[in-house]
Protein backbone atom coordinates (compact mmCIF):
# COMPACT_ATOMS: atom_id res chain seq x y z
CA UNK A 1 0.00 0.00 0.00
CA UNK A 2 1.35 3.06 -0.98
CA UNK A 3 1.53 5.80 1.90
CA UNK A 4 -0.28 8.49 0.05
CA UNK A 5 -3.37 8.04 -2.42
CA UNK A 6 -4.96 10.38 -4.78
CA UNK A 7 -7.03 10.11 -7.39
CA UNK A 8 -5.58 10.75 -10.40
CA UNK A 9 -8.38 12.31 -12.48
CA UNK A 10 -8.19 13.63 -15.02
CA UNK A 11 -11.18 15.83 -13.64
CA UNK A 12 -12.79 18.59 -15.93
CA UNK A 13 -15.06 21.20 -14.57
CA UNK A 14 -17.10 24.04 -16.42
CA UNK A 15 -15.50 27.61 -15.32
CA UNK A 16 -17.34 28.56 -11.75
CA UNK A 17 -17.57 24.99 -10.30
CA UNK A 18 -16.54 24.29 -6.41
CA UNK A 19 -13.84 22.00 -7.09
CA UNK A 20 -12.51 19.12 -4.39
CA UNK A 21 -9.74 17.28 -4.55
CA UNK A 22 -8.94 14.95 -1.89
CA UNK A 23 -6.15 12.20 -0.18
CA UNK A 24 -5.90 9.96 1.83
CA UNK A 25 -2.88 8.04 3.90
CA UNK A 26 -1.88 5.32 5.76
CA UNK A 27 1.01 6.68 8.03
CA UNK A 28 -0.93 7.96 11.24
CA UNK A 29 2.37 9.98 12.26
CA UNK A 30 2.09 12.74 9.70
CA UNK A 31 2.18 16.11 11.05
CA UNK A 32 2.08 18.71 7.82
CA UNK A 33 -0.24 18.49 4.67
CA UNK A 34 0.46 20.11 1.68
CA UNK A 35 -1.11 20.80 -1.38
CA UNK A 36 1.18 21.77 -4.94
CA UNK A 37 0.40 23.06 -8.03
CA UNK A 38 2.15 22.15 -10.92
CA UNK A 39 1.53 23.82 -14.25
CA UNK A 40 2.72 21.61 -17.41
CA UNK A 41 6.12 21.46 -18.04
CA UNK A 42 6.79 23.86 -14.60
CA UNK A 43 7.81 22.64 -11.04
CA UNK A 44 5.17 21.94 -8.37
CA UNK A 45 4.53 25.31 -6.61
CA UNK A 46 3.21 25.55 -3.00
CA UNK A 47 0.04 26.58 -2.37
CA UNK A 48 -1.27 25.33 0.96
CA UNK A 49 0.21 23.72 4.10
CA UNK A 50 -1.34 23.23 7.01
CA UNK A 51 -0.63 21.54 10.51
CA UNK A 52 -2.57 18.94 11.84
CA UNK A 53 -6.57 18.64 12.06
CA UNK A 54 -8.58 21.61 10.70
CA UNK A 55 -9.34 23.93 7.93
CA UNK A 56 -7.06 26.58 6.17
CA UNK A 57 -8.83 29.17 4.04
CA UNK A 58 -6.92 31.40 1.36
CA UNK A 59 -8.75 33.05 -0.52
CA UNK A 60 -10.53 30.45 -3.22
CA UNK A 61 -8.73 28.01 -1.67
CA UNK A 62 -9.42 25.62 1.16
CA UNK A 63 -7.63 22.91 2.78
CA UNK A 64 -8.91 20.52 4.93
CA UNK A 65 -7.39 17.88 7.30
CA UNK A 66 -9.09 14.92 9.00
CA UNK A 67 -6.51 13.15 10.78
CA UNK A 68 -9.22 10.50 12.44
CA UNK A 69 -9.97 9.40 8.85
CA UNK A 70 -6.66 10.06 7.55
CA UNK A 71 -8.28 11.85 4.68
CA UNK A 72 -7.27 15.81 3.25
CA UNK A 73 -8.97 17.97 0.83
CA UNK A 74 -8.45 20.72 -0.82
CA UNK A 75 -11.50 22.78 -2.00
CA UNK A 76 -11.51 25.49 -4.94
CA UNK A 77 -14.45 28.06 -5.28
CA UNK A 78 -15.19 29.76 -8.12
CA UNK A 79 -12.78 27.55 -10.23
CA UNK A 80 -11.00 29.92 -13.37
CA UNK A 81 -9.37 28.43 -16.35
CA UNK A 82 -6.12 29.48 -14.43
CA UNK A 83 -6.49 26.76 -12.21
CA UNK A 84 -5.98 24.27 -14.75
CA UNK A 85 -3.05 22.19 -13.51
CA UNK A 86 -1.91 18.89 -11.33
CA UNK A 87 -2.46 19.25 -8.29
CA UNK A 88 -0.12 17.02 -6.09
CA UNK A 89 -1.26 16.56 -2.06
CA UNK A 90 1.80 15.66 0.11
CA UNK A 91 2.82 14.96 3.94
CA UNK A 92 5.82 14.99 6.26
CA UNK A 93 7.03 13.97 9.55
CA UNK A 94 10.77 14.21 10.61
CA UNK A 95 10.80 16.12 7.18
CA UNK A 96 10.61 12.82 5.17
CA UNK A 97 8.09 14.04 2.63
CA UNK A 98 5.35 11.60 0.74
CA UNK A 99 3.95 13.06 -2.78
CA UNK A 100 0.27 11.63 -4.44
CA UNK A 101 0.54 11.16 -7.72
CA UNK A 102 -1.38 14.02 -8.70
CA UNK A 103 -4.76 14.87 -9.74
CA UNK A 104 -5.16 16.68 -13.56
CA UNK A 105 -7.45 19.32 -13.47
CA UNK A 106 -9.17 21.51 -16.69
CA UNK A 107 -11.51 24.33 -15.76
CA UNK A 108 -13.52 24.93 -19.12
CA UNK A 109 -14.76 28.26 -19.85
CA UNK B 1 15.41 35.83 -9.68
CA UNK B 2 14.00 32.34 -9.15
CA UNK B 3 15.02 30.99 -5.88
CA UNK B 4 15.78 27.49 -7.24
CA UNK B 5 17.47 27.20 -10.11
CA UNK B 6 17.90 23.94 -12.56
CA UNK B 7 20.83 23.90 -15.49
CA UNK B 8 20.31 22.52 -18.01
CA UNK B 9 16.60 23.32 -18.50
CA UNK B 10 16.45 20.14 -21.48
CA UNK B 11 19.39 17.17 -22.28
CA UNK B 12 19.30 14.78 -24.73
CA UNK B 13 21.69 12.22 -24.33
CA UNK B 14 23.13 8.96 -25.57
CA UNK B 15 23.03 5.59 -23.10
CA UNK B 16 26.66 5.62 -21.16
CA UNK B 17 26.90 8.85 -21.21
CA UNK B 18 27.88 10.60 -18.24
CA UNK B 19 25.35 13.46 -16.92
CA UNK B 20 25.69 16.23 -13.81
CA UNK B 21 22.38 18.08 -13.35
CA UNK B 22 22.79 21.24 -11.17
CA UNK B 23 20.69 23.00 -8.84
CA UNK B 24 21.36 26.47 -7.16
CA UNK B 25 19.32 28.11 -4.28
CA UNK B 26 18.94 31.93 -3.10
CA UNK B 27 16.36 30.36 -0.36
CA UNK B 28 19.37 30.14 2.37
CA UNK B 29 17.67 26.94 2.82
CA UNK B 30 19.90 24.10 4.64
CA UNK B 31 17.94 20.82 2.90
CA UNK B 32 18.17 20.30 -0.92
CA UNK B 33 16.59 17.25 -2.55
CA UNK B 34 16.54 15.67 -5.79
CA UNK B 35 13.40 13.63 -7.33
CA UNK B 36 12.53 12.28 -10.58
CA UNK B 37 8.83 12.76 -12.21
CA UNK B 38 7.32 9.84 -14.47
CA UNK B 39 3.96 10.25 -15.46
CA UNK B 40 1.51 8.02 -13.33
CA UNK B 41 4.15 7.87 -10.60
CA UNK B 42 4.28 11.03 -9.14
CA UNK B 43 7.54 12.21 -7.23
CA UNK B 44 10.18 9.62 -6.41
CA UNK B 45 13.15 10.64 -4.13
CA UNK B 46 16.57 10.10 -5.51
CA UNK B 47 19.09 11.47 -2.50
CA UNK B 48 18.56 14.45 0.24
CA UNK B 49 20.79 16.62 1.67
CA UNK B 50 19.93 17.94 5.16
CA UNK B 51 23.44 19.67 5.40
CA UNK B 52 27.10 20.44 3.38
CA UNK B 53 28.23 17.26 5.23
CA UNK B 54 25.05 14.88 5.14
CA UNK B 55 23.81 13.00 2.15
CA UNK B 56 21.33 10.52 2.59
CA UNK B 57 19.71 7.84 -0.03
CA UNK B 58 16.82 8.37 -1.32
CA UNK B 59 14.26 5.45 -2.72
CA UNK B 60 15.37 5.13 -6.02
CA UNK B 61 19.31 6.41 -5.65
CA UNK B 62 20.97 3.21 -7.65
CA UNK B 63 22.81 4.59 -11.24
CA UNK B 64 22.23 8.64 -9.32
CA UNK B 65 25.45 10.03 -7.32
CA UNK B 66 24.95 13.68 -5.72
CA UNK B 67 27.58 16.57 -4.43
CA UNK B 68 26.31 18.87 -2.18
CA UNK B 69 28.99 21.72 -2.94
CA UNK B 70 27.72 24.31 -0.60
CA UNK B 71 25.12 25.28 1.18
CA UNK B 72 23.49 26.62 -2.21
CA UNK B 73 24.97 23.57 -4.56
CA UNK B 74 23.23 20.27 -5.38
CA UNK B 75 24.35 18.52 -8.20
CA UNK B 76 22.80 15.25 -9.30
CA UNK B 77 25.08 12.69 -11.94
CA UNK B 78 23.70 10.13 -13.61
CA UNK B 79 27.50 8.16 -13.69
CA UNK B 80 26.44 5.93 -17.00
CA UNK B 81 22.78 7.16 -18.36
CA UNK B 82 20.38 4.46 -18.99
CA UNK B 83 16.99 4.52 -21.23
CA UNK B 84 14.98 4.16 -18.16
CA UNK B 85 16.08 7.30 -16.16
CA UNK B 86 14.31 9.73 -18.95
CA UNK B 87 12.45 11.49 -16.81
CA UNK B 88 11.30 14.90 -15.30
CA UNK B 89 13.84 15.74 -12.42
CA UNK B 90 13.32 18.28 -10.03
CA UNK B 91 15.82 19.76 -6.88
CA UNK B 92 13.60 21.06 -4.31
CA UNK B 93 14.55 22.96 -0.81
CA UNK B 94 13.30 23.47 2.27
CA UNK B 95 14.19 25.13 5.78
CA UNK B 96 15.01 22.61 8.26
CA UNK B 97 15.79 25.40 11.20
CA UNK B 98 12.89 27.05 10.75
CA UNK B 99 10.42 24.45 11.77
CA UNK B 100 8.49 25.27 8.34
CA UNK B 101 7.97 21.98 6.92
CA UNK B 102 7.36 22.87 3.36
CA UNK B 103 9.46 21.93 0.15
CA UNK B 104 10.34 24.74 -2.94
CA UNK B 105 10.75 23.29 -5.94
CA UNK B 106 12.49 24.66 -9.12
CA UNK B 107 11.87 24.44 -12.57
CA UNK B 108 12.51 20.73 -13.85
CA UNK B 109 15.26 19.70 -15.87
CA UNK B 110 13.85 17.12 -18.80
CA UNK B 111 16.17 14.54 -19.73
CA UNK B 112 16.11 12.28 -22.20
CA UNK B 113 18.34 8.93 -22.84
CA UNK B 114 18.67 7.25 -26.19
Amino acid sequence: QKEVEQDPGPLSVPEGAIVSLNCTYSNSAFQYFMWYRQYSRKGPELLMYTYSSGNKEDGRFTAQVDKSSKYISLFIRDSQPSDSATYLCAMSVWNQFYFGTGTSLTVIP
Amino acid sequence: DADVTQTPRNRITKTGKRIMLECSQTKGHDRMYWYRQDPGLGLQLIYYSFDVKDINKGEISDGYSVSRQAQAKFSLSLESAIPNQTALYFCATSDGASGEHTQYFGPGTRLTVL
